[in-house]
């Protein structure tokens, strides 16, 4: 079965300072990758997604993540972040194979606080 | 297009009580998800469908049940309420290729007391 750790469940910065936050996964299997972000009040929207091919990915609104696949890793990372950063950021993965429901295992989320 | 759309947005319950939520989704997405999402936990999921008439069990399943009469639109029930149903339900719809990107609506609140 597929799980997905993300060990930085609350994180407090100040404008300007770096982002990163983990996230690993168990799978025996080739993988897809995802960043989601919710917004306070909003629903959740996709932030950058790794299929194949290079292993660093750029996002949106300046977010980007690096696939290690020796260390099961997708990490979110930011260089300066923005009060409007402010956020729960999701991983979530699922097997690369395509089969029925291919259903996405998430983890349990990091909350982001930008103090301004 | 407005996307996945939810109703209710919020809900009150009284346990024994059942309610029906509603997904609808106007990009002609194959599969379709039902999430609860608590805090610490993520997003969990209950049940999901592969297309019109298809549904099959998630993770959490226990206590809901689905219907997919048609395409654009996924149900979710909850028959005899328990207060550990008390969560923020997420619907999701995909075309269902490879990569799976997961279009979620906006979330309904539901309290069971």
């Amino acid at each position: 079965a597929q799980s997905v750790s993300q060990h930085n469940h609350h994180v407090i910065l100040s404008e300007a300072a770096s982002l990163e936050l983990g996230c690993n996964y168990s799978y025996g299997g080739t993988v897809n990758l995802f960043w989601y972000v919710q917004y306070p009040g909003q629903h959740l929207q996709l932030l950058l997604k790794y299929f194949s091919g290079d292993p660093l990915v750029k996002g949106i609104k300046g977010f980007e993540a690096e696939f290690i696949k020796s260390k099961f890793s997708f990490n979110l990372r930011k260089p300066s972040v923005q009060w409007s950063d402010t956020a729960e950021y999701f991983c979530a993965v699922n097997s690369a194979v395509v089969r029925a429901g291919n259903m996405l295992t998430f983890g349990g989320g990091t909350r982001l606080m930008v103090k301004p | 297009n407005a996307g996945v759309t939810q109703t209710p947005k919020f809900r009150v319950l009284k346990t024994g009580q059942s309610m029906t939520l509603l997904c609808a989704q106007d990009m002609n997405h194959e599969y379709m998800y039902w999430y609860r999402q608590d805090p610490g936990m993520g997003l969990r999921l209950i049940h999901y469908s592969v297309g019109e008439g298809t549904t099959a069990k998630g993770e959490v399943p226990d206590g809901y049940n689905v219907s997919r009469l048609k395409k654009q639109n996924f149900l979710l029930g909850l028959e005899s309420a328990a207060p550990s149903q008390t969560s923020v339900y997420f619907c999701a719809s995909s075309w269902g290729g490879r990569g799976n990107e997961q279009f979620f609506g906006p979330g309904t609140r539901l309290t069971v007391l």
